[in-house]
């Protein structure tokens, strides 16, 4: 079954302690990015990658780093979490940017709270 | 920049005809998708527009004026299930991949 998939779903943390949240997709596309969810404020996105050791920042990267050794992996890592960054968190998958019909598929998301 | 506007919320009965609208301000317009979102789980797509016109799947219908910077998500035969939110998103030129999203409309259906 093609999918993406989260892990974990849900955290609990505290500020500082640092973590890492982990995207995988099999559906060998190319193009991966991480949202954030707030009420209100809509989905926003964090990071993206257009392909291996290609990544690049989008609209709210601070306090988060990604990495892309692999195709089907990209982890999100914050180094020392904050209250503010408590959210829900999407990653995403497409084969090709959005500049082409391209659908994103979105993994069933990681709510993480910091306390 | 880019600026995507939709309502917060709206409501609707069992059956009925509902349209969603979204207007955006962009600096470069490739297409434009919509994505229904329900509580607590991920976006997926419905639908896809590049060209000006009317775009029909099924029960889903979407509109785009790419002079206008308008949009519009049509839903016949209302259903309970369609109660979620729906949110409209601008693809950017090719060579840059941030695609900017609407913050939502949260739909509810009533009987």
């Amino acid at each position: 079954e093609a999918q993406v998939t989260q892990n974990p779903r849900y955290l609990i943390t505290v500020t500082g302690k640092k973590l890492t949240v982990t995207c995988s997709q099999n559906m060998n596309h190319e193009y991966m990015s991480w949202y954030r969810q707030d009420p209100g404020l809509g989905l926003r996105q964090i990071y993206y990658s257009m392909n291996v050791e290609v990544t690049d920042k989008g609209d709210v990267p601070e306090g988060y780093k990604v990495s892309r050794k692999e195709k089907r992996n990209f982890p999100l890592i914050l180094e020392s979490p904050s209250p503010n960054q408590t959210s829900l968190y999407f990653c995403a998958s497409s084969s090709g940017g959005p500049g082409s019909y391209n659908e994103q598929f979105f993994g069933p998301g990681t709510r993480l709270t910091v306390l | 920049g880019q600026n995507i506007d939709q309502p917060t919320e709206m409501t609707a009965t069992e059956g009925a005809i509902v349209q969603i609208n979204c207007t955006y301000q962009t600096s470069g317009f490739n297409g434009l998708f919509w994505y229904q979102q329900h509580a607590g789980e991920a976006p997926t797509f419905l639908s896809y527009n590049v060209l000006d016109g009317l775009e029909e799947k099924g029960r889903f219908s979407s509109f785009l004026s790419r002079s206008k910077g308008y949009s519009y998500l049509l839903l016949k035969e209302l259903q309970m299930k369609d109660s979620a939110s729906y949110l409209c998103a601008v693809s950017p030129p090719g060579g840059s991949y941030i695609p900017t999203f609407g913050r939502g409309t949260s739909l509810i259906v009533h009987p």
